[in-house]
């Protein structure tokens, strides 16, 4: 199974703040790589996919790259609502597996 | 609206058996891959299962051989039936829809999988 380690564990930030969330694949993904948003009590949502791609309607501010086994999620200017837990998920073969996530509280 | 709903959660002993039921609109679930995925309480999202358009089905492994995916055309409706549960399985289990998104690159389009559309989950609760 490919392994996802994401760093770090949790951070704490300000708003207008830049943010890079890392990620590491235990083998090559490619580009086969997505990064998601968690709430509490919400419906995650997709913000990234194949790495680098934003998805429909996620504000510009959240940026990805990366390829192989090095990836990184960078939110350029932290807003409130940016407030959350975030994750990595390679869809390269399945089992499907995510990082253990990040999450972004406030200073 | 694209969406699906999760339902079928609830409090059952160990050993017991639930089946989760997600009822999508806006979108068809034969035609698309879906997936379950769960959070233990403090823990992250962990991958459950996926089913593809053409009926394929995969399993992670810590599931495998209890849980069951399938699908009714009739209802668009993705299932999840779980068997002998235990304690590790208490979590808020999500349905979501696997997209298959667009990507350009110097080739031409490629296609990507990726859960884009997500339900708020249902809570499962394993305890005597």
């Amino acid at each position: 199974d490919i392994q996802m380690t994401q760093s770090p564990s949790s951070l704490s930030a300000s708003v207008g703040d830049r943010v890079t969330i890392t990620c590491r694949a235990s083998e090559v993904i490619s580009d086969y790589l997505n990064w998601y948003q968690l709430k509490p009590g919400k419906a995650p949502k997709l913000l990234i996919y194949a790495a680098s791609t934003l998805q429909s309607g996620v504000p510009s501010r959240f940026s990805g790259l990366g390829s192989g086994t090095d990836f990184t999620l960078t939110i350029s200017s932290l807003q409130l609502e940016d407030f959350a837990t975030y994750y990595c998920q390679q869809s390269h073969s399945t089992p499907w597996t995510f990082g253990q996530g990040t999450n972004v509280e406030v200073k | 609206e694209v969406q699906v709903v999760e339902s079928g959660g609830g409090l059952i002993q160990p050993g017991g058996s639930l089946r989760l039921s997600c009822p999508a609109s806006g979108f068809t679930v034969s035609n698309n891959f879906m997936a379950w995925v769960r959070q233990a309480p403090g823990k992250g999202l962990e991958w459950v299962s996926l089913i593809y358009s053409g009926g394929d089905t995969y399993y992670a492994d810590s599931v495998k051989g209890r849980f069951t995916i399938s699908r009714d055309n009739s209802k668009n409706t993705l299932y999840l039936q779980m068997n002998s549960l235990g304690a590790e399985d208490s979590a808020v289990y999500y349905c979501a829809r696997v997209g298959q998104l667009e990507r350009r690159g110097d080739g031409g389009f490629y296609y990507y999988s990726a859960m884009d559309v997500w339900g708020q989950g249902t809570t499962v609760t394993v305890s005597s």
